[in-house]
């Protein structure tokens, strides 16, 4: 079945610095989503990209989603303590109505 | 707007047993509700798809007379674990969505443990 991966696994940082997460997929996309668990919590929406190309942010955050639509990334820009948690991409592919969740990348910051 | 409320939060059943999970969408219809398993620190694994007057759809390797899903309503879907065993203690979590493409909102989920 469509496996979508995400890297890093984990992800430590200092307050203060950036941080990456890349999104994967062998087949092509037709949208995808980002999603945010904090410890103990349910995912949040945080986001959805469309189109090829397509960067979208959300003051710290940026998104983007490659031109071939097969993968994505998320970028904060001055980690605070308040974005650690587990950080998924959710992509569906044309013809479906299901989102297949990334493996996920847990962000640690250290103050 | 857009809420999902899940229940139990927690519970604890005996081998054997079965466990009865609700997802409720609040304040908005979804004719398509989605189960997801959860296992420590891993990703959300797709179960089965839940639709409104229909039988769910199950993900391949999900036993569907193990993991039992009515979707009584638009407002409604339930997942009922049957005879659960310890392996199947793990973190349920449903979510719905408004129609279309639109993000997925997703209940608190059901911590299950199975003793």
């Amino acid at each position: 079945g469509q496996q979508v991966m995400q890297i890093p696994q984990y992800q430590h940082v200092q307050e203060g610095e950036d941080f990456t997460t890349y999104c994967n997929s062998s087949t092509t996309l037709s949208n995808i989503q980002w999603y945010k668990q904090r410890p103990g919590g349910h995912p949040v929406f945080l986001i959805q990209l469309v189109k090829s190309g397509e960067v979208k942010k959300q003051k710290r955050l940026t998104f983007q989603f490659g031109e071939a639509k097969k993968n994505s990334s998320l970028h904060i820009t001055a980690t605070q303590t308040t974005d650690v948690g587990t950080y998924f991409c959710a992509a569906t592919t044309s013809g479906t109505y299901k989102y297949i969740f990334g493996t996920g990348t847990r962000l640690k910051v250290l103050a | 707007g857009a809420v999902v409320s899940q229940h139990p939060s927690r519970v604890i059943c005996k081998s054997g047993t079965s466990v009865k999970i609700e997802c409720r969408s609040l304040d908005f219809q979804a004719t398509t509700m989605f189960w997801y398993r959860q296992f420590p620190k891993q990703s959300l694994m797709l179960m089965a798809t839940s639709n409104e007057g229909s039988k769910a759809t199950y993900e391949q390797g999900v036993e569907k007379d193990k993991f039992l899903i009515n979707h009584a309503s638009l407002t409604l879907s339930t997942l009922t674990v049957t005879s659960a065993h310890p392996e199947d203690s793990s973190f349920y979590i449903c979510s719905a969505r408004t129609g279309g493409d639109s993000p997925l909102h997703f209940g608190n989920g059901t911590r299950l443990t199975v003793t």
